[in-house]
């Protein structure tokens, strides 16, 4: 079974600084998607960035980048130059098959990030 | 940006009743899905549709249970007899062709009492 393990449960980092989450997951498929999603207080879901299991360059969206190993089945989020507005909890997401119509997003437990002025 | 569109935002109900959570997905999209997050644990899948058919479902997804996409453009969730253990917030997801990203509704915080 695919799982998604998220292992802080909890980050502070301070306004400006470089903040890393972790994330693993466990799989035997090859075509895969990989996601990190932000969810402040307001508690939408956002996609902050995805990453195709089967490209190897790393995803970026501006202050945010990902480590994507996949042969350690690492996908790490790394958040530069943090601002007030990142404080949220993010969940690490994987899915298989996305293109298709079956396919599920499965969650980790998820890091709460707090963001220090 | 297009959005998917939940109502209520908040709903309380009692023990027994049946609710329906609605969503309005975005217009041109073909995949729908319902997940759930209980307060302070991770977002869980649901149930996907598409072709006017269940896809997939998880084993959440009982006889409790039951999506329909009754005019083109509204999808929702019915819970025929909600016990405590229903609440939570209940997110709607929906895309468009395949490998586009998902988008989520702001979701609706179902209060079983």
């Amino acid at each position: 079974a695919q799982t998604v393990t998220q292992s802080q449960p909890e980050m502070s980092v301070q306004e400006a600084e470089t903040v890393t989450l972790s994330c693993t997951y466990d799989t035997s498929e090859s075509d895969y998607y990989l996601f990190w999603y932000k969810q402040p207080p307001s508690r939408q879901m956002i996609l902050v960035i995805r990453q195709e299991a089967y490209k190897q360059q790393n995803a970026t969206e501006n202050r945010f980048s990902v480590n994507f190993q996949k042969a350690a089945k690492s996908f790490s989020l790394k958040i530069s130059d943090s601002q007030l507005g990142d404080a949220a909890m993010y969940f690490c997401a994987y899915n298989w098959n996305y293109g298709g119509s079956q396919g599920n997003l499965i969650f980790g437990k998820g890091t709460k990030l707090s963001v220090k002025p | 940006e297009p959005e998917v569109t939940q109502t209520p935002s908040h709903q309380v109900t009692q023990m027994g009743q049946e609710v329906i959570l609605r969503c309005v997905p975005i217009s041109n999209h073909l995949y729908f899905y319902w997940y759930r997050q209980i307060l302070g644990q991770k977002v869980e899948f649901l149930v996907s549709f598409y072709n006017n058919e269940i896809s997939e479902k998880s084993e959440i997804f009982d006889d409790q249970f039951s999506v329909e996409r009754p005019d083109g453009s509204n999808f929702t969730l019915k819970i025929r007899s909600t016990k405590l253990e229903d609440s939570a917030m209940y997110f709607c997801a929906s895309r468009g062709a395949r490998r586009e990203k998902l988008f989520f509704g702001s979701g609706t915080q179902l209060s079983v009492l």
